[in-house]
């Protein structure tokens, strides 16, 4: 069984200041990890995935997130928010093999301040 | 290139009405997902089909049936619908062919509500 725990349900941040939206994950198997955006009134589309070898991931939108397999966390980071990001972000996990169900946190909601 | 596409956008139901969710995907996918969001409950899998003619419960599947109808449609039936099931509804499907790791695809939701 693999777990999703987003311990942030909401983070406000100014325009142009960096965020980091925080995850954490558990399973007894390897997991490929990922970050979904949702923005309003959508459905969900990839930001990025860490699949194995570099810790650093790049997805879209200048988001980047990093894989710590000691602290099984794939935390999302951004240098310089823009008030476009504002959305709601999934972290998810699946097996690396078998079943490719996807398991969800409960998501972060990002609010950018003007 | 539709993508996935679910059918309808908005739905209200009255307690015990019946009705089904339709979601067909374009993209030659094998697996399909049946999720519901809530708020502060992320998304959760009802039901899911790992490929053309077999279906596997989720984790939550009560009150809900589903029909892989081929590769390309998966359907999602409510038989007697409760206001617990008032959600926003999103079917999704991926291929780990595609790029090695089950990315997955999503549609744009259905708006359920249950009075």
């Amino acid at each position: 069984a693999q777990s999703v725990t987003q311990l942030d349900s909401q983070v406000p941040v100014f325009e142009e200041a960096p965020v980091e939206l925080r995850c954490n994950y558990s399973s007894s198997v390897s997991v490929y990890l990922f970050w979904y955006v949702q923005y309003p009134n959508q459905g969900l589309q990839l930001l990025l995935k860490y699949l194995s070898g570099s810790t650093l991931v790049k997805g879209i939108n200048g988001f980047e997130a990093e894989f710590n397999k000691s602290q099984t966390s794939f935390h999302l980071r951004k240098p310089s928010v823009h008030i476009s990001d504002t959305a709601e972000y999934f972290c998810a996990v699946s097996q690396t093999f078998g079943n490719e169900k996807l398991t969800f946190g409960t998501g972060t909601r990002l609010t950018i301040i003007p | 290139n539709a993508g996935v596409t679910q059918t309808p956008k908005f739905q209200v139901l009255k307690t015990g009405q019946s009705m089904t969710l339709q979601c067909a995907q374009d993209m030659n996918h094998n697996s399909m997902y049946w999720y519901r969001q809530d708020p502060g409950m992320g998304l959760r899998l009802i039901y899911y089909s790992a490929s053309e003619g077999t279906t596997d419960k989720g984790e939550v599947p009560n009150g809900y049936n589903v029909s892989r109808l081929n590769k390309r449609e998966f359907s999602l039936r409510l038989e007697s619908a409760a206001p617990s099931q008032t959600s926003v509804y999103f079917c999704a499907s991926s291929d780990v062919r595609d790029t090695g790791v089950p990315e997955a695809f999503f549609g744009q939701g259905t708006r359920l509500t249950v009075v």
